[in-house]
């Protein structure tokens, strides 16, 4: 059974820094397209990020430039650094994984950012 | 851009929904939908315009290509009622508004 457990979110001041992760089991991160997703609250659902099994990264409009995604295999963990918050980007942040890329097979069950002075 | 109609369908258990997803252009066949309820994260049902993920009820079924495509529940069950989601994955993965089934 695919399980995504994510962390990190929290409380944030406009233009401060967090890095949420994702521990994954039941799939391996490193072979898997691996995602972030966000929904503010009340609102729909927004892919922000994905990276591929070879590496390669893709990054919504708005968030380019300010967030990075990344794995660690030895841990099994995706993260998403999320630089110069702004507080258009509270949400809550899902990590996800698929078999295909732009395909959300399997979502964990989200971490909160808040991004508020 | 994906719009999805209509924004709240109000019906009961046992009656068939019929949910609308239109693309501004052609997606091809890349189009998702998802359930989500509240509180939860959003559900994989449909790939591939018609193709049901695993574990999937069979009275879940969609149907379309290229810019119109429906998503249909033959027979609403009780834990059917919650917001759904078209999505393309042609180009960058964008979502439609949601489309909420309430009783």
């Amino acid at each position: 059974e695919v399980q995504l457990a994510e962390s990190g979110g929290g409380l944030i001041q406009p233009g401060g820094s967090l890095r949420l992760s994702c521990a994954a089991s039941g799939l391996t991160v490193g072979s898997k397209y691996m995602s972030w997703l966000r929904q503010a609250p009340g609102k729909g659902l927004q892919w922000v990020s994905i990276i591929y099994p070879g590496g390669d990264t893709y990054y919504a409009e708005s968030v380019k430039g300010r967030f990075t995604i990344s794995i660690d295999i030895y841990t099994n963990t995706v993260y998403l650094q999320m630089n110069n918050l702004r507080v258009e980007d509270t949400a809550l942040y899902y990590c996800g994984g698929a078999h295909r890329p732009n395909v959300g097979d399997y979502w964990g069950q989200g971490t909160l950012v808040t991004v508020s002075s | 851009v994906l719009t999805q109609s209509p924004a709240t369908l109000s019906l009961s258990p046992g009656e068939r929904a019929s949910l609308s997803c239109r693309a501004s252009q052609s997606v091809d066949k890349y189009l998702l939908w998802y359930q989500q309820k509240a509180g939860q994260a959003p559900r994989l049902l449909v790939y591939d315009t018609t193709n049901r993920a695993t574990g999937i009820p069979a009275r879940f079924s969609a149907t379309g290509s290229g810019t119109d495509f429906t998503l249909t529940i033959s027979r609403l069950e009780p834990e059917d009622f919650a917001v759904y989601y078209c999505q393309q994955g042609l180009y960058w993965p964008t979502f439609g508004q949601g489309t909420k089934v309430e009783f």
